[in-house]
């Protein structure tokens, strides 16, 4: 079975340039998540989709972030424009509801110069 | 409100010996419980999870947890520690009557000592 998959790995941008992270859930999952971990810190929640519905996104800093998740499969977070603080991993993860499982990308690092 | 609670931000234990890290959760109906483990700058990696099977789950590395929902805990443990056990540890919760709130608790870093 493959796993959620995130692109880019790695990217480097300058303050106040925009950067799109694209997450591909396992097939069938639901239940798809965006999660920003900064260096030393637990991850914290951005936006949580339902099939293409937003369920959460009151954490989601929506002056600058954006998030979509067209047909209830892949999702890009976008953000707009990147501030210092912005650097972190950006994690994907998905669930499925029928056994209650749950798989994390590999994450996307984000440094902003 | 939801929440998932790490009651130890560090745990120091010696190579050889046991060890417990502690999560509570809020209670629920039914939770899906997992234990995750990140070293340091790499991505998380599984090490168990409960989702409403035996109460008593086995993980990979020798780590084991227990569901106790009279007590709403599921406390990590292994019975002899490695070095290469050094990382951080995170308690994670589904809350699946909360329309599938996925909670993080805080982590908790655990040492190893030679």
């Amino acid at each position: 079975e493959a796993g959620v998959a995130q692109s880019p790995r790695y990217k480097i941008i300058e303050k106040r340039q925009s950067v799109a992270f694209w997450c591909n859930p396992i097939s069938g999952h639901a239940t798809l998540y965006w999660y920003q971990q900064i260096l030393g810190q637990g991850p914290k929640l951005l936006i949580q989709f339902q099939n293409n519905g937003v369920v959460d996104d009151s954490q989601l800093p929506k002056d600058r972030f954006s998030a979509e998740r067209l047909k209830g499969v892949d999702s890009t977070l976008k953000i707009q424009p990147a501030k210092l603080e912005d650097s972190a991993v950006y994690l994907c993860a998905s669930h499925r509801m029928n056994t209650g499982e749950l798989f994390f990308g590999e994450g996307s690092r984000l440094t902003v110069l | 409100a939801q929440s998932v609670t790490q009651l130890d931000s560090h745990v120091s234990v010696s190579e050889g010996t046991p060890v417990l890290l502690r999560c509570n959760y809020s209670s629920s109906y039914s939770p899906s419980l997992f234990w995750y483990v990140q070293h340091p700058n790499k991505g998380l990696q599984l090490l168990l999870k409960y989702t409403s099977a035996a109460t008593l789950v086995k993980g990979i590395n020798g780590f084991e947890a227990e569901f106790k929902k009279s007590e709403t805990s599921f406390h990590l443990t292994k019975p002899s520690a490695h070095m290469s056990d050094a990382a951080e540890y995170f308690c994670v919760v589904i809350y699946m009557e909360y329309g599938n709130k996925l909670v993080f608790g805080a982590g908790t870093i655990l040492r190893v000592k030679s």
